[in-house]
């Protein structure tokens, strides 16, 4: 079957820096994408990997590593509008994207 | 504004009731896609359609039926629901259902609970 795996909840500091894990098997892969969701919210686009490395975009970077299945989401100089749920998905070989089931980002002042 | 819109935003239905959900996209995307999330649980595709095929239904139960009149507009027509269909629909659009970068967009969500 095909599992995305991530941590169900983190917490982190205002002006730290997390990283935030992801593990995937499916049926094939062309493309690793996060997706950022406040509470009662529309999920919103935050960056694409497809080959391997880190992509940075502004205070968030992902990384991806295809032959470990693994990739993770660093977000720096945390602000309090970074909480929100973080969601991985991988899209398989029949180009569907499959979700994992988020980790909440708590950020303490 | 992620130029896509849903239509009730929350909706109570009885489970014999006929209710429709409706999804609107000013992107001028041709792939669009209905989404279930329930909570801590990952997002569920439902109905896939590009370019107004329908190209996925994914086991769905045949009490939701999606509609795609052209490439705009989305609509999921729901009848007999059951009380575990109580979850937040999302729907999406995407420049086409093929790879590259090429991200959804979603709407806000209808908030659908199931007495």
């Amino acid at each position: 079957g095909q599992n995305i795996d991530q941590p169900t909840e983190m917490t982190a500091t205002e002006g730290a820096i997390v990283q935030i894990n992801c593990t995937y098997q499916t049926s094939g892969f062309n493309g690793l994408f996060w997706y950022q969701q406040h509470a009662g919210e529309a999920p919103t686009f935050l960056s694409y990997n497809v080959l391997d490395g880190l992509e940075e975009k502004g205070r968030f970077s992902s990384f991806l590593s295809r032959s470990k299945g693994y990739s993770y989401l660093l977000l720096k100089e945390l602000q309090m509008k970074d909480s929100a749920s973080y969601l991985c998905a991988v899209r398989d070989s029949n180009y569907q994207l499959i979700w994992g089931a988020g980790t909440k980002l708590i950020i303490k002042p | 504004e992620t130029g896509v819109t849903q239509t009730p935003r929350h909706l109570v239905m009885g489970m014999t009731n006929k209710k429709s959900l409706k999804c609107e996209q000013h992107l001028g995307h041709n792939a669009m896609y209905w989404y279930k999330q329930s909570a801590k649980k990952p997002l569920e595709l439902m109905f896939v359609y590009n370019f107004k095929e329908q190209t996925e239904n994914n086991s769905v139960p045949s009490r939701f039926s999606p509609e795609c009149p052209n490439s705009s507009h989305l609509f999921l027509h729901l009848h007999t629901l059951q009380p575990e269909d109580s979850a937040l629909y999302l729907c999406a659009s995407s420049q086409d259902a093929s790879g590259g970068a090429n991200e959804q967009f979603f709407g806000p969500g209808t908030r659908l609970t199931v007495l």
